[in-house]
């Protein structure tokens, strides 16, 4: 699976747009992009994911860029409750197939 | 909506214990996914299963072993526990068919003294 490059850490004001970018400059043709996201020392929660297309849904939407080597994570109006580790992954649509976590983006939505 | 449930949610033993955590995964999911979380680490894969045969593995120590059963939920099974093996331990699970994503349970935190 292709390697991906997040920031480790970023900050966003309470009610802001949270742009979180992931380099991908690997990726191959049938790879997703997943994103998912740790809220202290609960289990990984699964945000959104695509292919080539630009994805929302009712968490977060989700920009790649056209030659699929980056994408945006947006989360449209951040709350404190955001505040978390998010995590890009790609990964072949395979069964069984793990998903490969780190390091991550640490968000930290401020008040 | 029905999630993954695991089981127990904490557990102590000591160093050469054994310990089994169980999962059972969202209904009608056919593959369960195991990882290990280390104190301030990233989850980390262990063992896959789909359709009770194993599918894919990572860093599962020896020690270690796993298994899935007919109505599909999923036992992690450690031995010769050592200190290094506290952490939290999550199971996902996930539909073999179509674009399905992992969901994952609330993970056991093990503690080896």
């Amino acid at each position: 699976d292709a390697k991906t490059t997040q920031p480790p850490s970023m900050d966003c004001a309470e009610g802001r747009a949270a742009n979180l970018p992931c380099n991908h400059s690997t990726i191959s043709g049938n790879e997703y992009v997943y994103w998912y996201r740790q809220i202290h020392s609960q289990g990984p929660q699964y945000i959104i994911h695509g292919l080539k297309n630009n994805e929302t849904n009712e968490m977060a939407s989700l920009i790649i860029t056209e030659d699929r080597k980056s994408s945006t994570l947006i989360l449209p109006h951040a709350t404190l409750r955001d505040t978390a580790v998010y995590y890009c992954i790609v990964r072949v649509d395979n069964y069984g197939q793990n998903f490969v976590f780190g390091p991550g983006t640490r968000l930290s939505v401020l008040p | 909506a029905a999630g993954v449930i695991q089981s127990p949610r904490h557990l102590i033993k000591e160093k050469r214990e054994t310990a089994t955590l169980k999962c059972y995964p969202i209904p009608r999911h056919d593959t369960v996914y195991w990882y290990q979380q280390g104190p301030g680490q990233d989850p980390q894969f262990l063992i896959s299963f789909y359709e009770k045969m194993q599918s894919d593995k990572g860093s599962i120590p020896d020690r270690f072993s796993a298994q899935q059963f007919s109505d599909y939920h999923s036992e992690l099974n450690m031995s010769s526990l050592e200190l290094g093996d506290s952490a939290l331990y999550f199971c996902a699970s996930s539909l073999s068919r179509g674009l399905s994503p992992l969901h994952f349970g609330n993970g056991t935190r093990l503690t080896v003294t």
